[in-house]
């Protein structure tokens, strides 16, 4: 089993929809949540990070439930530069300092106009 | 702040050949991670490093690659004999100390895209 699972897509949805993303990790000792969007061909950048009481910013909101292992994203009001692959990581802790981030495959969302 | 430096931005080598990628991590941040992202695949971990010291070495091939991040200069990773399964884009991402703020967040850079022929 993959450590942290996505959905591949593509998410095709018309500009101004509302999609939800969801992605399960396997390791019940992670501790930090992040999304993070990668654009074709460039690096990945952070959205942001997902807190146990959820989180929003802008158009993005963020869902961890610790019980499920389970991870959302939800963005509202779809534009057509939020079409990218979003990533979902984990970072768990073993032993030591490592601080070492595990990636989904990720999300591609392609938004049309 | 120039970010996250990576060079070359693009490498091609025939089989049997060395690969020698670069980091500059950001101003301020001493850890150092690689990643290679396979075509139509998610990152893999590699290495992580702290000055002149490899923390996790965990996601590295036992042969050919090799990382180091000495005192002075960037971060190398080095990839001996390569093969045509090594052509990937190799992305270095860099941090703060542990327990710093923002600790967890990693700055990615562009990306080294190899081409093996």
């Amino acid at each position: 089993r993959k450590e942290v699972e996505q959905d591949p897509g593509p998410f095709n949805v018309p500009e101004g929809a509302t999609v939800a993303f969801n992605c399960t990790y396997s390791n019940s000792a992670s501790q930090s949540f992040f999304w993070y969007r990668q654009d074709c061909r460039k690096e990945p950048k952070l959205l942001m990070s997902v807190y146990s009481s959820g989180n929003e910013d802008g158009r993005f909101t963020a869902q961890l439930n610790r019980a499920s292992q389970y991870i959302s994203l939800l963005i509202r009001d779809s534009k057509l530069s939020d079409s990218a692959t979003y990533l979902c990581v984990v970072n768990t802790r073993y032993g030591g300092a490592t601080n070492k981030l595990i990636f989904g495959t990720g999300t591609l969302l392609a938004v049309q106009p | 702040n120039a970010g996250v430096m990576q060079n070359p931005r693009h490498l091609v080598r025939r089989r049997g050949q060395e690969a020698r990628l670069r980091c500059s991590p950001m101003k301020g941040h001493s850890h150092v991670y690689w990643y290679r992202q396979l075509p139509e695949e998610g990152l893999k971990f590699m290495v992580y490093l702290q000055k002149e010291n490899i923390i996790d070495e965990s996601g590295m091939p036992k042969e050919r690659f090799s990382a180091e991040f000495p005192k002075e200069g960037p971060s190398i990773l080095r990839i001996q004999q390569v093969v045509r399964g090594d052509s990937a884009a190799y992305f270095c991402a860099s941090s703060p100390g542990t327990g710093s703020s923002g600790a967890n967040v990693l700055t990615f850079g562009a990306g080294s895209r190899l081409t093996v022929l």
